[in-house]
């Protein structure tokens, strides 16, 4: 059980398009999901938290505008990276948990988006 | 406050060997730990998990860790490395006061020689 599922897994766009990044828990209601963004060789950091039927928190730093996060219902939450530019290049992965001390978070496979 | 510590970048060690990827953290609350392995250019999979019962833990593939509040630590060890292990490992924190958001330690990538 605790299947999360992240969609597409990579994805090259041009530089002023918009890119949705879709985080699914397949098998468990999740109403809290995280999404993170990881630059190579280093820590994941986390970008927002993403709550079902409201809107997201967003970590210091992070640009809400720019970042848009919709979690739809309680299996689905997507991340929208408008006007990408090549500096969003990056590998965003998403996380969810039924009980997150209990159970810790299972992560989907991760997106690694391009911007040319 | 929490926060992770892990003590070593990068670990290499020759098949067969011992592995110990060192981690420390800190937490007000009693808090929830988690090691997670990344291979390249995917997601994060739970290798094991403390969360107030046994303070060793037994994971996946081998590995396990031991929970020390005393040292503050839980560091991850394995008996005998095999070439798959190699990857990037994390240490994670959870509080259970900080509404569910997790720390990670800054990764230890371990490289497995032949």
């Amino acid at each position: 059980g605790a299947v999360v599922s992240q969609h597409p897994s990579w994805v090259i766009c041009k530089s002023g398009t918009s890119v949705k990044i879709e985080c699914r828990s397949l098998d468990f209601q999740a109403t809290t999901m995280f999404w993170y963004r990881q630059f190579p060789k280093q820590s994941l950091m986390l970008m927002a938290t993403s709550n079902e039927g409201s809107k997201a928190t967003y970590e210091q730093g992070v640009e809400k505008d720019k970042f848009l996060i919709n979690h739809a219902s309680l299996t689905l939450s997507t991340l929208t990276v408008t006007s990408a530019h090549p500096e969003d290049s990056s590998f965003y992965i998403c996380s969810a948990s039924r009980d997150e001390t209990n159970y810790g978070y299972t992560f989907g496979s991760g997106t690694r988006l391009t911007v040319v | 406050a929490q926060s992770v510590t892990q003590l070593d970048s990068h670990v290499s060690v020759s098949e067969g060997t011992p592995v110990l990827l060192r981690c420390n953290y800190s937490s007000s609350y009693s808090p929830s730990l988690f090691w997670y392995v990344q291979h390249p250019n995917k997601g994060l999979q739970l290798l094991l998990k403390y969360t107030s019962a046994a303070t060793l833990v037994k994971g996946i593939n081998g590995f396990e860790a031991e929970f020390k509040k005393s040292e503050t630590s839980f560091h991850l060890t394995k008996p005998s490395a095999h070439m798959s292990d190699a990857a990037e490992y994390f240490c994670v924190v959870i509080s259970n006061t900080n509404a569910g958001k997790s720390t990670f330690g800054d990764g230890t990538t371990l490289t497995v020689k032949p």
